[in-house]
């Protein structure tokens, strides 16, 4: 019944290791999303992405990879993490493409902890 | 560019008296706007959205928020206060000029709700 789903929930690595987040949406929307929430509670933008296709990438490190498999998976890959990268990590999902008044659907979130 | 200011990053108020959170939008379109909640350790959830359907906009749990353009803001307000109310508000504006398919978050407002 979760709308939009996150795996792990917790994560806690060691610097300069490799970890996936995955995420999916069984809402039928054609656009997915990362967030990152630093400790400030300030939300960014990373990804966006319509039908499968990257449409945003807000600077981020190109340690960080998103992949979409499907409309309904966005997943992201993390390489070499680094303490920087402590956050609580968002998935997004929306309907964008028949009117920009749509919410975004967002996920639990997955607490990442780089030790 | 289109961004969003929330005045104040916390608020604290009594229960049982009226919430007011602050927002300020800047846009060059017709803008889309949004208010998300999130309670402690928890995901996003929508309060509501301006549609421009109506500048008085009701939403979850009492809530309700007013788009004046002559203002360029767009307040969130509950008359009564409830302890339930605690939490992180977010004020967001969708930026256009990515076709959408980038929201741009306020830094947030914490809710204190005092019995």
């Amino acid at each position: 019944d979760t709308a939009v789903s996150q795996t792990p929930k917790y994560l806690v690595t060691q610097m300069g290791n490799d970890k996936s987040i995955k995420c999916e949406q069984n809402l039928g929307h054609d656009t997915m999303y990362w967030y990152k929430q630093d400790s400030k509670k300030f939300l960014k933008i990373m990804f966006s992405y319509n039908n499968k296709e990257l449409i945003i990438n807000e600077t981020v490190p190109n340690r960080f990879s998103p992949k979409s498999p499907d409309k309904a998976h966005l997943n992201l890959h993390i390489n070499s993490l680094e303490l920087g990268d402590s956050a609580v990590y968002f998935c997004a999902s929306s309907q964008v493409n028949t009117g920009h008044n749509n919410e975004q659907f967002f996920g639990p979130g997955t607490r990442l902890t780089v030790l | 560019a289109q961004s969003v200011t929330q005045l104040d990053s916390h608020v604290s108020v009594s229960e049982g008296t009226p919430v007011l959170l602050r927002c300020n939008y800047s846009s060059s379109y017709s803008p889309s706007l949004f208010w998300y909640v999130q309670h402690p350790n928890k995901g996003l959830q929508l309060l509501l959205k301006y549609t421009s359907a109506a500048t008085l906009v009701k939403g979850i749990n009492g809530f309700e928020a007013e788009f004046k353009k002559s203002e360029t803001s767009f307040h969130l307000t509950k008359p009564s206060a409830h302890m339930s109310d605690a939490a992180e508000y977010f004020c967001v504006v969708r930026d256009l000029n990515t076709g959408g398919f980038k929201t741009i978050f306020g830094a947030g407002t914490r809710l204190f709700v005092k019995a």
